[in-house]
């Protein structure tokens, strides 16, 4: 497996919403879950959600339904996870990571700074 | 659905063994084989240790080592090294309403 590419960093506004992208193989799109997991600083981390590879459905942790959305382009292979109503609390590092089998995360993207600030 | 439990910090020596604990409950760590551990790197992305409570991917060092029993789980690296100073998180399926939950993390200091 190749590691994914996600985008770069993000400033945005309370209130805006933030789409991060993830550019992984299109063998790894087509067979893999694709996973949002992101950590603020200093802390720990957390779960936001997942696509499966053949359906296209999703998945979210109960803490961003609403807020937050997981889609995919099968054409550019690439993921993305946007987040809306942002506040300062979503300011973090986001990562996506492909699953395997076994309900881990075996690859991860670099991370994408997400920093929220009027 | 709260975090697993962590200690904050474990500590040891060139050459010692350390364990890390990961404690759930029935509702995810006690119901399903599939806790998974990572270590974490000051600024870097993690990087999957452990899955299914004991199995390591291929290139993860024999050093390290899982476990499980009842709702907690455990990481055990021995012949500890320089390297090995991180942070390291477990993680488990928690079936299909949470879905994932992580650890609080422990941070590995090597004295």
């Amino acid at each position: 497996q190749v590691q994914p590419v996600q985008s770069g960093a993000e400033v945005k506004k309370p209130g805006a919403s933030v789409k991060v992208s993830c550019k992984a193989s299109e063998y790894t799109l087509s067979g893999y879950q694709i996973h949002w997991v992101r950590q603020a600083p200093g802390q720990g981390l957390e779960w936001m959600g997942r696509i499966h590879p053949h359906s296209g459905g999703t998945n979210y942790a109960q803490k961003f339904q609403g807020r937050v959305t997981v889609t995919r382009d099968t054409s550019i292979s690439t993921a993305y996870m946007e987040l809306s109503r942002l506040t300062s609390d979503d300011t973090a590092v986001y990562y996506c990571t492909i699953g395997n089998d076994a309900d881990a995360f075996d690859i991860w993207g670099q991370g994408t700074m997400v920093t929220v600030s009027s | 659905q709260s975090a697993l439990t962590q200690p904050a910090s474990v500590s040891g020596s060139p050459g010692q063994s350390i364990t890390i604990s990961c404690t759930g409950t029935s509702r995810d760590v006690g119901s399903y084989n599939l806790v998974s551990w990572y270590q974490q790197h000051p600024g870097k992305a993690p990087k999957l240790l452990i899955y299914e409570g004991s199995e390591r991917p291929s290139g993860v060092s024999n050093r390290i080592s899982g476990s499980k029993s009842g709702n907690t789980a455990s990481l055990t690296i021995s012949g500890l090294q320089a390297e090995d100073e991180a942070d390291y998180y477990c993680c488990s399926y928690a079936g299909s309403r949470t879905f994932y939950v992580f650890g609080t993390g422990t941070k590995v200091t090597v004295l």
